[in-house]
């Protein structure tokens, strides 16, 4: 079983509407981050987390939000979708021995 | 500007031959990762590089790191179309470990 899991994997929806993507991991590690892939513009990161009651913004957060219901849980929100926020969405875990991310398999998210 | 820059941004080599991509920071490098990724999917861990002039291997995938040069190399010897993807470099350029700032990836093919 995959250590990182991403639900949905696809996820087409209209401008306006609320998204959540969701993400589990079973890796037992405390930080955990998403992540939006843009062609071109490679991985940039919206939020991470490094334990269950500490959040931080990272360099695209605007228009999104996240939730970290549980150590193994760590949700991201779409609050009122727009088109440019269409992408490959990545969550992430760390070790926190060696900072290596592992990553889940993504969520492709499209916006009408 | 991108604070890593990897180049070539895209290559084409004929199975059996030997590749390299080079991944460069504009900063100091306190670790740097190589992923590699299959189109539309996850991201998987190759390598991690923490010391100038570290190298190691996996296979037919080598990387080293020049500290000076605040750059990475990934070398692939004996190319083989399993080794088809993109690569990504992701750096610790803050010497916090807490988070990754990723290239823009290098594409991959390899022909017959």
């Amino acid at each position: 079983d995959a250590d990182v899991t991403q639900t949905p994997r696809n996820r087409i929806t209209k401008t306006g509407k609320r998204i959540m993507l969701e993400c589990s991991q079973t890796k037992g590690h405390d930080r955990m981050y998403w992540y939006r892939q843009d062609p071109g513009l490679g991985l940039r990161l919206i939020y991470y987390s490094f334990d269950v009651k500490d959040i931080n913004k990272g360099e695209i957060s605007d228009g999104y939000s996240v939730s970290r219901q549980a150590q193994a849980k760590f949700s991201l929100s779409l609050e009122s979708a727009i088109p440019n926020q269409t992408a490959l969405y990545f969550c992430a875990t760390s070790d926190p021995f060696t900072d290596t991310q592992y990553f889940g398999p993504g969520t492709r998210l499209t916006v009408l | 500007s991108q604070e890593l820059e990897q180049s070539p941004q895209s290559l084409i080599v004929q199975e059996g031959k030997n590749l390299t991509i080079n991944c460069t920071s504009s900063k100091t490098l306190y670790g740097l990762y190589w992923y590699k990724q299959k189109y539309g999917e996850g991201l998987i861990f190759l390598m991690m590089l923490q010391k100038g002039g570290e190298e190691k291997s996996h296979e037919k995938i080598t990387a080293k790191l020049d500290e000076k040069k605040q750059q990475s190399s990934l070398h692939i010897t004996a190319s083989q179309p399993s080794h088809a993807g993109i690569y990504l470099c992701g750096a610790d350029l803050a010497g916090t470990a807490s988070k990754l700032t990723f290239g823009t990836g290098t594409r991959l093919q390899v022909t017959l």
